[in-house]
């Protein structure tokens, strides 16, 4: 149980472009969805947290209309990549949870899309 | 502020050996504790969790118990496998589906 799928799992496009990661709970409904950028041999770090029908909260220093986030369902988020410039490859990846009148349950990860920039 | 601090990587042992990755944190109240698992170009797996004090979190022949006179919850597992190379990542957060807050991650490399 518990499966979060992420596609595409890798994708190579040219700069300026735009590109869309989808983050889909296969089996549960996902309350909150997190995205995360890791950098090589680095540790993840948070970019936004969405909920279900609700803006995105972004941390500080990520660029809101640079990574527009959207969660228009309970299993469902996407991250588009908006001019997408070298700097910005990197390998991202999503979690979910679903926390509802007391049922707390961890964050389940995708399998990360690998993005390249030329 | 809240933080995860664990051991430098890479760790490399060999097969079977006894694995030890330690993991403070500085937190106030009562964060649960977390243990995930990377493995290479994939995403993080739960390896295992501790939601209050004194709890032991154990999958897979790990095991990790939330000591909170030590601020810790290092990881260990008797005999490794070659298949347990992977990074792995300690974490806390204040509610088991709320915001994450990781450790740098340990790279463990594990040789036949």
């Amino acid at each position: 149980g518990a499966v979060v799928s992420q596609h595409p799992s890798r994708v190579i496009c040219k700069s300026g472009t735009s590109v869309k990661i989808e983050c889909r709970s296969l089996d549960f409904q996902a309350t909150t969805m997190f995205w995360y950028r890791q950098f090589p041999k680095k540790s993840l770090m948070l970019m936004a947290t969405s909920n279900e029908g609700s803006k995105a909260t972004y941390e500080q220093g990520v660029e809101k209309d640079k990574f527009l986030i959207n969660h228009a369902s309970l299993t469902l988020s996407t991250l588009t990549v908006t001019s997408a410039h070298p700097e910005d490859s990197s390998f991202y990846i999503c979690s979910a949870s679903y926390n509802h009148e007391g049922f707390d349950q961890p964050q389940h990860f995708g399998d990360g899309t690998r993005l390249s920039i030329l | 502020g809240n933080s995860v601090t664990q051991m430098e990587g890479p760790v490399t042992l060999s097969e079977e050996a006894f694995l030890t990755i330690n993991c403070t944190y500085t937190a106030t109240g009562y964060p649960s504790l977390f243990w995930y698992v990377q493995y290479p170009g994939e995403g993080l797996q739960l390896l295992l969790k501790a939601t209050k004090a004194d709890d032991k979190g154990s999958n897979k022949g790990f095991e990790a118990t939330y000591r909170k006179e030590t601020t810790s919850f290092h990881l260990e597992k008797g005999s490794v496998q070659v298949s347990d190379s992977a990074v792995y990542f300690c974490a806390l957060a204040y509610n088991q589906g709320g915001k994450l807050i990781f450790g740098q991650g340990t790279e463990l490399s594990v040789k036949p």
